[in-house]
C-alpha cells in the first residue's frame, strides 16, 4: 500500500530534550516536506526537500533540523524543544514539487 | 511576503445546498493551486487542483475556478452531503521557490 508513515504518533517530552520524528514514504517520491498545524494558523511549512541531499527552509524553520540522506526518509529533528513547538506535525511527499502531496497521519507533540 | 488568504473560516450549509470557499494570493508567479480536505484526526488529502493555464476544472460535485488577473480562486461544492463536513485548505505555489503556501482553512459543516 502506497503510504507515508510517521513515528511516533504521539509524544510528550520536556523542554530541551532532543527528539526525532521519523517520516518514510514508499512511493519513490522526490519531494518531501514537513508542516506544523496550529489552531487558527492552518498548515505552515517547516522544511522541504526536492531530492536527496537537497533541503530548503519553509516558513517556520527556526528550532528545527532535517536531513535527506535517502530518498524514502525525511526525519525532523528538534535539538532543544521548547513549549512553543507543541503542535501537530505532518510529513508529506509528492512525485514532484507541484504534484499531489500525500500526507502522513500526523504526530502530536507536546513539550512541557 | 507572499501569502494566501482564505474565506470564510467557518461555513455551515444545509445538506443539498452548495458551498463556496474563496482564496486570494499575492505572488503573481504562482501557477499551481491545489485544494485539500482534512477529516477529523487525519492528514489532508488532495481533492482537486488547477494550474494557471486553465480557468476552471470540475470533478463530479467539486469544481475550482481561477482568476489570475484578480489573483483569486474558489472551490465550489454542489449538492453537499454530511460526509463533505471537514476542514478545507487552499494553497498556491511560490514562484521563486519549490513549495506551497497554505490558507488558514475553512471548517465546513453540512447539516442533514
Amino acid at each position: 500500500e502506497a503510504q507515508v508513515t510517521q513515528n511516533p504518533r504521539y509524544l510528550i517530552t520536556v523542554t530541551g530534550k532532543k527528539l526525532t520524528v521519523t517520516c518514510s514514504q514508499n512511493m519513490n517520491h522526490e519531494y518531501m516536506s514537513w508542516y506544523r498545524q496550529d489552531p487558527g494558523l492552518g498548515l505552515r511549512q517547516i522544511y522541504y526537500s526536492m531530492n536527496v541531499e537537497v533541503t530548503d527552509k519553509g516558513d517556520v524553520p527556526e528550532g528545527y533540523k532535517v536531513s535527506r540522506k535517502e530518498k524514502r526518509n525525511f526525519p525532523l529533528i528538534l535539538e532543544s524543544p521548547s513549549p512553543n513547538q507543541t503542535s501537530l506535525y505532518f510529513c508529506a511527499s509528492s512525485a514532484r514539487r507541484y504534484n499531489e502531496q500525500f500526507f502522513g497521519p500526523g504526530t502530536r507533540l507536546t513539550v512541557l | 511576503g507572499e501569502n494566501v488568504e482564505q474565506h470564510p473560516s467557518t461555513l455551515s450549509v444545509q445538506e443539498g445546498d452548495s458551498a463556496v470557499i474563496k482564496c486570494t494570493y499575492s505572488d503573481s508567479a504562482s501557477n499551481y493551486f491545489p485544494w485539500y480536505k482534512q477529516e477529523l484526526g487525519k492528514g489532508p488529502q488532495l481533492i482537486i487542483d488547477i494550474r494557471s493555464n486553465v480557468g476552471e476544472k470540475k470533478d463530479q460535485r467539486i469544481a475550482v475556478t481561477l482568476n489570475k488577473t484578480a489573483k483569486h480562486f474558489s472551490l465550489h461544492i454542489t449538492e453537499t452531503q454530511p460526509e463533505d463536513s471537514a476542514v478545507y485548505f487552499c494553497a498556491a505555489s511560490r514562484g521563486s521557490q519549490g513549495n506551497l503556501i497554505f490558507g488558514k482553512g475553512t471548517k465546513l459543516s453540512v447539516k442533514p
